[in-house]
C-alpha cells in the first residue's frame, strides 16, 4: 500500500512568488495535515483538512492556504513568498489516531 | 506554540547504552505519541500511549506517562547506532467533532549513538 506522497521533492522559489505544494494521503484515509519545520526547529502545526473542509488552523499568516479535494488530496499555497519561509513542509494523514508523514517538500525561498 | 517540550535537547551515547528522552506537555491530553525523524526527512510513529495507560512496550523501546506531572519520556534499550535521529513527543489538541485534531510536537531531541 502506498504511503503518504508528496511533491515536489524540492522546490527554489524567487521572494515574492508563490508555491504550490501536493500531498497525498493514504487511501481511505480522509484527515490531511499540514507542518512547517524550519531548519533546527520542531514541527509547526499549519493546517488541518478533513472531508474537504478546514478543521483547524495553525498561528500563520493567511498567505498560507490551502485546499482538500475530493479524492482527499490536497494542496498547500504560500503567496508572496518570504525568505523565512524557507523550511521543510510535512504532509500526514490520518485514520485515526496515528499521523503517517510524507518524506516533505523542501522548500527554499531565494 | 509548542504543546510537548522534550529535552534533553541534544543527547550522545555509545552503542550499547540506554537513551531516555522526556517530554512535558501543558494541557489535558487524549494521547501522546512519539515519532522519529531520520536526517530531516518524514517523520515515523513509533509508540502512542493513552491518557489512562502509566506504561507501553514496543521491542526495544519503553514509554511512560504521568498524566499528574504532564510528563513523558521514552526509553530506548541497548541502542545502536541506526538508532541516531531526531525523536519528537505529540499530544493532540483536542477533539474536534469526534475526529482526532491536529497533533501538537515538542522541539525533539536529537540522539547520537556512536558506534
Amino acid at each position: 500500500e502506498a504511503g503518504v506522497t508528496q511533491s515536489p521533492t524540492h522546490l527554489i522559489k524567487t521572494r515574492g512568488q508563490q508555491a504550490t505544494l501536493r500531498c497525498s494521503p493514504i487511501s481511505g484515509h480522509t484527515s490531511v495535515y499540514w507542518y512547517q519545520q524550519a531548519l533546527g526547529l520542531g514541527l509547526q502545526f499549519l493546517l488541518w483538512y478533513d472531508e474537504g473542509e478546514e478543521r483547524n488552523r495553525g498561528n500563520f499568516p493567511p498567505r498560507f492556504s490551502g485546499r482538500q479535494f475530493p479524492n482527499y488530496s490536497s494542496e498547500l499555497n504560500v503567496n508572496a513568498l518570504e525568505l523565512e519561509d524557507s523550511a521543510l513542509y510535512l504532509c500526514a494523514s490520518s485514520a485515526g489516531t496515528s499521523a503517517f508523514f510524507g518524506q516533505g517538500t523542501r522548500l527554499t525561498v531565494v | 506554540s509548542q504543546q510537548g517540550e522534550e529535552d534533553p535537547q541534544a543527547l550522545s551515547i555509545q552503542e550499547g547504552e540506554n537513551a531516555t528522552m522526556n517530554c512535558s506537555y501543558k494541557t489535558s491530553i487524549n494521547n501522546l505519541q512519539w515519532y522519529r525523524q531520520n536526517s530531516g526527512r518524514g517523520l515515523v510513529h513509533l509508540i502512542l500511549i493513552r491518557s489512562n495507560e502509566r506504561e507501553k512496550h514496543s521491542g526495544r523501546l519503553r514509554v511512560t506517562l504521568d498524566t499528574s506531572k504532564k510528563s513523558s519520556s521514552l526509553l530506548i534499550t541497548a541502542s545502536r547506532a541506526a538508532d541516531t535521529a531526531s525523536y519528537f513527543c505529540a499530544t493532540d489538541a483536542g477533539v474536534y467533532g469526534g475526529s482526532q485534531g491536529n497533533l501538537i510536537f515538542g522541539k525533539g531531541t536529537k540522539l547520537s549513538v556512536k558506534p
